[in-house]
């Protein structure tokens, strides 16, 4: 099973929108609405954003937004804040034989 | 509050064996799935393990099938990760994770412990 593709880095200044896209194929992203995000700082366990594409869970801004087409979702940061620099990690379930999830290879998300 | 809490980890040469521990509190630990993910150093995130409220169903990455055992104490509100045949490659800190099989996610995670196989 391989991991899901992420753009390495994505950047914007604060106040823009950005958007990280995560590509798997119709065995993961393409063939279930179960693609969850997860915001990691730096020596820190990872954090939900986005579960079932585009849900967030209670406490999360509405600044984070999830989406999906075909075999790639989305998340988008809007109105970009400092304290949004951070790793970012999609991750779908799979109907793979070796795994039941997969994750993203993950994208660092910088603040200009 | 929902807090997880692993220990265990360390340094621990090639063949050898490690027991991971996750306590668990601010919640009804045993109405939940609960799923070990680890993360190499530098790199992304990997599920490793999963296991069901009441232990009788259990899944693993291919990986770490035959080598690795998840386990949990309800009582102790704890879960567990016996590790053996350790291999360089399960360098990683390993995180304990409440699961929401409904939603295919993972809500809630640890600090996570560092385990290091090393000669």
């Amino acid at each position: 099973q391989s991991a899901l593709t992420q753009p390495a880095s994505v950047s914007g200044s604060p106040g823009q929108s950005i958007t990280i896209s995560c590509t798997g194929t119709s065995s993961d992203v393409g063939g279930y609405n179960y693609v969850s995000w997860y915001q990691q700082h730096p020596g820190k366990a990872p954090k939900l954003m986005i579960y079932e594409v585009s849900n967030r869970p209670s406490g999360v801004s509405n600044r984070f937004s999830g989406s999906k087409s075909g075999n790639t979702a989305s998340l988008t940061i809007s109105g970009l804040q400092a304290e949004d620099e951070a790793d970012y990690y999609c991750s779908s379930y799979t109907s793979s034989s070796t795994s039941l999830y997969v994750f993203g290879t993950g994208t660092k998300v910088t603040v200009l | 509050e929902v807090q997880l809490v692993e220990s265990g980890g360390g340094l621990v040469q090639p063949g050898g064996s490690l027991r991971l521990s996750c306590a668990a509190s601010g919640f009804t630990f045993s109405s939940y799935w609960m799923s070990w993910v680890r993360q190499a150093p530098g790199k992304g995130l990997e599920w490793v393990a999963n296991i069901k409220q009441d232990g009788s169903e259990k899944y693993y990455v291919d990986s770490v099938k035959g080598r690795f055992t998840i386990s949990r104490d309800n009582a102790k509100n704890s879960l567990y990760l016996q590790m053996n045949s350790l291999r360089a490659e399960d360098t990683a800190v390993y995180y304990c994770a409440r699961e929401l099989p409904r939603f295919a996610t993972f809500d809630y995670w640890g600090q996570g412990t560092l385990v290091t196989v090393s000669s």
